[in-house]
């Protein structure tokens, strides 16, 4: 069965980075683009960026631009998104999700990893 | 960027009655490629409808999607207990992909 698992909660200073995976399985990993969304503490979803694991390349939200990384690992079927000069507002939950083709749906989301960010 | 707008912010109903969810772009959505998604408070996002009115895998025949233009509707056509919770548009049609502000669903 398709699951995408996420690494566990972390907390940061404000200026600090942070770096969450998402390990995949169950399918194909490099026929399925990932995306990133976090969802702030009581706030909607705000897409993140997307990675394609087949070639590695990505596309960020512009608001987050300079600031967040995707990558991936085939080996391991592992994307990671690391987040850097962090600020109190990236607080929030960070899901992975995957989608079957660039313009998709997201039929999959990892159960989500908590970022706090505080003094 | 396309900007999805969800009316209303609240919706209050009863177990039984059907329920009318409006997401509407402010530009057109190639191909429809919109989503609803449900969200339950401390889970994730579950996926009821893409591509406008495709319903996903598992998913209750009274939950239904339409479109006219550029606006999207969710219809549950008689809410179970379960349903009372947060739902999300999201159009990935064109980066970046963006969602509504959700409407929820409450008793």
């Amino acid at each position: 069965q398709v699951q995408l698992v996420q690494s566990g909660a972390e907390v940061r200073k404000p200026g600090a980075s942070v770096k969450v995976s998402c390990k995949t399985s169950g399918y194909t990993f490099t026929n399925y683009f990932l995306h990133w969304v976090r969802q702030a503490p009581g706030q909607g979803l705000e897409w993140v960026g997307v990675v394609n694991p087949s070639l590695g390349t990505t596309t960020n939200a512009q608001n987050l631009q300079g600031r967040v990384t995707l990558t991936r690992d085939t080996s391991t079927s592992t994307v990671y998104m690391e987040l850097s000069s962090l600020r109190s507002e990236d607080t929030a939950i960070y899901y992975c999700a995957r989608v079957i083709r660039y313009n998709g749906h997201f039929d999959y989301w990892g159960q989500g990893t908590l970022v706090t960010v505080s003094p | 960027e396309i900007v999805l707008t969800q009316s209303p912010g609240t919706l209050s109903l009863s177990p039984g009655e059907r329920a009318t969810l409006s997401c509407r772009a402010s530009q057109s959505v190639n191909n429809n490629y919109l989503a609803w998604y449900q969200q339950k408070l401390g889970q994730t996002p579950r996926l009821l409808i893409y591509d406008a009115s495709s319903r996903a895998t598992g998913i209750p025949d009274r939950f239904s999607g339409s479109v006219s233009g550029t606006d999207f509707s969710l219809t549950i056509s008689r809410l179970e207990p379960e349903d009372f919770a947060v739902y999300y548009c999201q159009q990935y049609s064109s980066s970046p992909w963006t969602f509504g502000q959700g409407t929820k669903v409450e008793v």
